[in-house]
């Protein structure tokens, strides 16, 4: 299977402590992107990277979220001190940004749903 | 800031029955995504409509977009139960890397 893949599938952990998710995504996409989404709504931006690059980071993505790309293929993203309000499903999705004539589709991983006791 | 609103938020309809759900958008794009969630599930890529007037359609499900009436349509047609889902449609923002932004979804189930 070439799809974006999410490890873990699911994380329950106390408040304070810190957790790593990882994405893998489909191998020729340079663009990737990390979403929230919380239970009936949409999914939100968090961030994204062009190749190892990142390029942007939403004002949702506080100090204690940080995310890595560091060879331009697989990525992280960490939340330390997690808190109850951190409770969400956690999706990453690749593409292959053809620009802005293009379309930019994105494939979203399985996601991670974080609980965060 | 770029705004994108479904309607209706909830949608219960019996199969063989035609219905559409409307997204509407706040600011000027061309590029617009239908997607579809199954409960527990990640999102699925229906549709990538990429023009005004496209019209795009797979199955029982067929997409369009006005992007001077910043508004796209999903039409469902003779709906089955299978279509029961949480769909969204997304739109991205030609200045910031084309990150979606994404409506609030519509949750449709199909009744027998």
């Amino acid at each position: 299977d070439t799809g974006v893949s999410q490890d873990p599938r699911h994380k329950i952990t106390k408040r304070g402590q810190n957790v790593t998710f990882r994405c893998d995504p489909i191998s020729e996409h340079n663009r990737l992107y990390w979403y929230r989404q919380t239970l009936g709504q949409g999914p939100e931006f968090l961030t994204y990277f062009q190749n190892e690059a990142q390029l942007e980071k939403s004002r949702l993505l506080s100090d204690r979220f940080s995310a890595e790309r560091p060879k331009g293929s697989f990525s992280t993203l960490e939340i330390q001190r997690t808190e109850q309000g951190d409770s969400a499903m956690y999706l990453c999705a690749s593409s292959l940004g053809l620009g802005l004539a293009g379309g930019n589709e994105q494939f979203f991983g399985p996601g991670t749903r974080l609980t965060v006791l | 800031e770029l705004k994108v609103e479904q309607n209706p938020l909830f949608l219960s309809m019996q199969e063989g029955k035609n219905y559409t759900i409307y997204c509407n958008y706040s600011t000027t794009s061309d590029r617009l995504y239908w997607y579809r969630q199954d409960p527990g599930k990640s999102l699925e890529s229906l549709f990538v409509l990429l023009s005004n007037g496209a019209v795009k359609q797979e199955g029982r499900l067929m997409a369009s977009l006005d992007t001077k009436a910043r508004l796209s349509t999903l039409h469902i047609t003779a709906a089955v139960h299978d279509l029961s889902a949480t769909y969204f449609c997304a739109v991205d923002m030609k200045t910031s890397g084309s990150r979606l932004t994404f409506g609030e979804g519509t949750q449709l189930t199909v009744n027998p």
